[in-house]
């Protein structure tokens, strides 16, 4: 069974760092892409970008791009988004998903998401 | 960058009913368009892709249709379990991908 196992929730400070996970099992971590998504409280989902754990090729969206740092462990089957400094609009919902290696491109299994709170 | 609309925005309708949800894209996407439909509390989940390709298990009420720069999600006959929001999501071959804004539907 396919299952994307995401890290806790989070409550931060703005300015700390934080580096939450992924991690799949029941298939071939290194054969499929994984995007995170970010949903801000009551609103809609936004693709932040995605990482293929085979060769760590990364995409980013032009909105996420230098704000965030998305990696992977294909050791231990788990991908990460992380911040160096956290702001209060970065409070969220985040979740992973994987993605096909080969078109059609489409987000198949899901992470339970990950709450990130940031307040002072 | 290309930019997704949907309409309408929210929806209410009576179970039975056959509710349509359009979603528009700024430029011509083929058919790289997919569904997802998303319940309170939940993480998303795919109901189809490509526009109008089904995904394995889901209900056949549920159906896309549409290319280039225009798009239909129906479902035939609402139930009360299709409450949830729903967002059309489209990508390109540099794996860029950008999900519309949402419509959410709820019983009548």
């Amino acid at each position: 069974e396919v299952q994307l196992v995401q890290s806790g929730a989070e409550v931060k400070k703005p300015g700390e760092s934080l580096k939450i996970s992924c991690k799949g099992s029941g298939y071939s971590f290194t054969s499929y892409w994984i995007g995170w998504v970010r949903q801000m409280p009551g609103k809609g989902l936004e693709w932040m970008g995605i990482i293929y754990p085979g060769d760590s090729d990364t995409r980013y969206s032009p909105s996420f791009q230098g704000q965030v740092t998305i990696s992977a462990d294909k050791s231990i089957s788990t991908a990460y988004l992380q911040w160096s400094s956290l702001k209060a609009s970065d409070t969220a919902m985040y979740y992973c998903a994987r993605l096909l290696d080969y078109v059609p491109y489409y987000f198949d299994y899901w992470g339970q998401g990950t709450l990130v709170t940031v307040s002072s | 960058d290309i930019q997704m609309t949907q309409s309408p925005s929210s929806l209410s309708a009576s179970v039975g009913d056959r509710v349509t949800i359009t979603c528009q894209a700024s430029q011509d996407i083929s058919n790289y368009l997919n569904w997802y439909q998303q319940k309170p509390g939940k993480a998303p989940k795919l109901l189809i892709y490509d526009a109008s390709n089904l995904e394995t298990g889901v209900p056949s009420r549920f159906s896309g249709s549409g290319s280039g720069t225009d798009f239909t999600f129906t479902i035939s006959s609402l139930q009360p379990e299709d409450i949830a929001t729903y967002y059309c999501q489209q990508y390109d071959n540099l794996l860029i991908f950008t999900f519309g804004p949402g419509t959410k539907v709820d019983i009548k």
